[in-house]
């Protein structure tokens, strides 16, 4: 499974965008780049997945350069019920068996107001 | 559907007992995941089924930790002895069998051995 690498944390104010970025140097041709949301005392959410270009849904948009080796979570105009951990995970699709869900520190951001 | 459903949601006992965690994934879904989340480590994937069968058990800490899934609609974690550094909370998870699929996050149980 591709190591990805994200930021400890990140602080913000209410109505700014926040842009969470993911490095996964050594991603796979076959990986998705899946992103998780976890509030607390609450288990993980999924919000968004992607293979390449960009992925854009109700809660967030997601970002992926053309050689795969990042991606950026953008959050539009985020509110205080936007603080929580913000998980990057990049493997191959869940529905091939033996692939497992691996989720590595997160990004804890704290939104002020 | 109710979603992911563990039980209990909270759970004291003290050291040397047998804790059962138990765990209902979403009707349809055949893979699912046991994880345990500390401050300290994060959330850790202990072991994962598909179809019922465990393909993978290197997360689990030791063998006072066991898991087994009985039919597609249960699943239980047991700690026989527990010990005081086994308290944290335990996630149940499940997926659906489609391309890109996302996994499906119960309540969690929180544990706490004394």
């Amino acid at each position: 499974l591709a190591k990805t690498t994200q930021p400890i944390s990140m602080d913000s104010y209410e109505g700014q965008e926040v842009n969470i970025t993911c490095s996964h140097n050594n991603i796979a041709t076959n990986d998705y780049i899946t992103w998780y949301q976890q509030f607390p005392s609450q288990g993980p959410r999924f919000i968004i997945q992607g293979y390449k270009t960009k992925v854009t849904n109700e809660v967030a948009s997601l970002f992926i350069p053309a050689d795969r080796k990042s991606s950026t979570l953008s959050l539009p105009r985020v509110s205080l019920s936007d603080t929580a951990v913000y998980y990057c995970l990049v493997g191959p699709p869940l529905n091939n068996a033996g692939n497992m869900l691996t989720f590595g520190g997160g990004t804890r951001l704290m939104v002020k107001p | 559907d109710a979603g992911v459903i563990q039980s209990p949601r909270h759970e004291v006992t003290e050291m040397g007992q047998e804790v059962t965690l138990r765990c209902k994934p979403i009707s349809g879904h055949n893979s699912l995941f046991w994880y345990r989340q500390t401050m300290m480590r994060g959330l850790e994937l202990l072991i994962y089924f598909n179809n019922n069968v465990p393909i993978d058990d290197s997360g689990m800490p030791e063998d006072r930790f066991s898991a087994k899934m009985p039919n597609a609609s249960f699943s239980t974690l047991k700690i026989q002895p527990s010990e005081p550094r086994d308290s944290a909370v335990y996630f149940c998870a499940s997926s659906f069998p489609t391309d890109n699929t996302e996994a499906f996050f119960g309540q969690g149980t929180r544990l706490t051995v004394v």
